[in-house]
């Protein structure tokens, strides 16, 4: 079975200011990454997902994470939010052994303030 | 802590077949979600709805149709099934506590049309 923890529910940081969402996730095969975003009354929206090569994800809006096999990590960075990024983001998992299958963390709501 | 039911999690049926796809929630959340999940593992909001008889439908044109007549619960029915509707279908429903939201995933349906 494949999990995936969001460790902070909610994580406030001040505008310009870097901000990282951690995710970690547990699976016995190889895993393919997401992180999604959903602004207040929307749907959710893909940032960008990981199924091979270079660790290093870089998505829409500023956006980028690393895939750590060893940590079974796919924590979310940006060097410098803005207002705008204020929104709840979702990471998610799925493998082949799950018929690609899509589980979801809880979220971490981002609270960007002036 | 929501709990969001559907049924089923595995669905193989021929084409022309008429189903329906289950998604119930305990809590009494009256924002309640349908997404689909294309080949690429992006999700589309397919319908969503506000509360008793408010349906709406998403992002993506769907052939599907969904009903809420009551608050635990949002079917979504195909009345003629075809093998290009084979995906996953993911429902969500969300919480709005001190004018925050948060939203809580079902564990999907994969349905295959053959």
């Amino acid at each position: 079975a494949q999990s995936v923890t969001q460790l902070d529910s909610q994580v406030p940081v001040f505008e310009e200011a870097p901000v990282e969402l951690r995710c970690n996730y547990s699976s016995s095969v190889s895993v393919y990454l997401f992180w999604y975003v959903q602004y207040p009354n929307q749907g959710l929206q893909l940032l960008l997902k990981y199924l091979s090569g270079s660790t290093l994800v870089k998505g829409i809006n500023g956006f980028e994470a690393e895939f750590n096999k060893s940590q079974t990590s796919f924590h979310l960075r940006k060097p410098s939010v803005h207002i705008s990024d204020t929104a709840e983001y979702f990471c998610a998992v799925s493998s082949n052994n799950a018929g690609n299958m899509l589980t979801f963390g809880g979220g971490t709501r981002l609270m960007v303030k002036p | 802590e929501a709990d969001i039911y559907q049924t089923p999690r595995y669905l193989v049926i021929g084409t022309g077949k008429k189903i329906t796809l289950e998604c119930s929630q305990t809590m009494g959340h009256d924002k309640m979600y349908w997404y689909q999940q294309d080949p690429g593992m992006e999700l589309h909001l397919i319908h969503y709805s506000y509360g008793v008889n408010s349906t709406e439908k998403g992002d993506l044109s769907s052939e599907s149709t969904v009903s809420r007549i009551r608050t635990e619960h949002f079917p979504l029915t195909l009345e003629s099934a075809r093998p290009s509707h084979t995906s996953q279908y993911l429902c969500a429903s969300r919480r709005v506590t001190s004018g925050q939201e948060t939203q809580y995933f079902g564990p999907g349906t994969r349905l295959l049309v053959l």
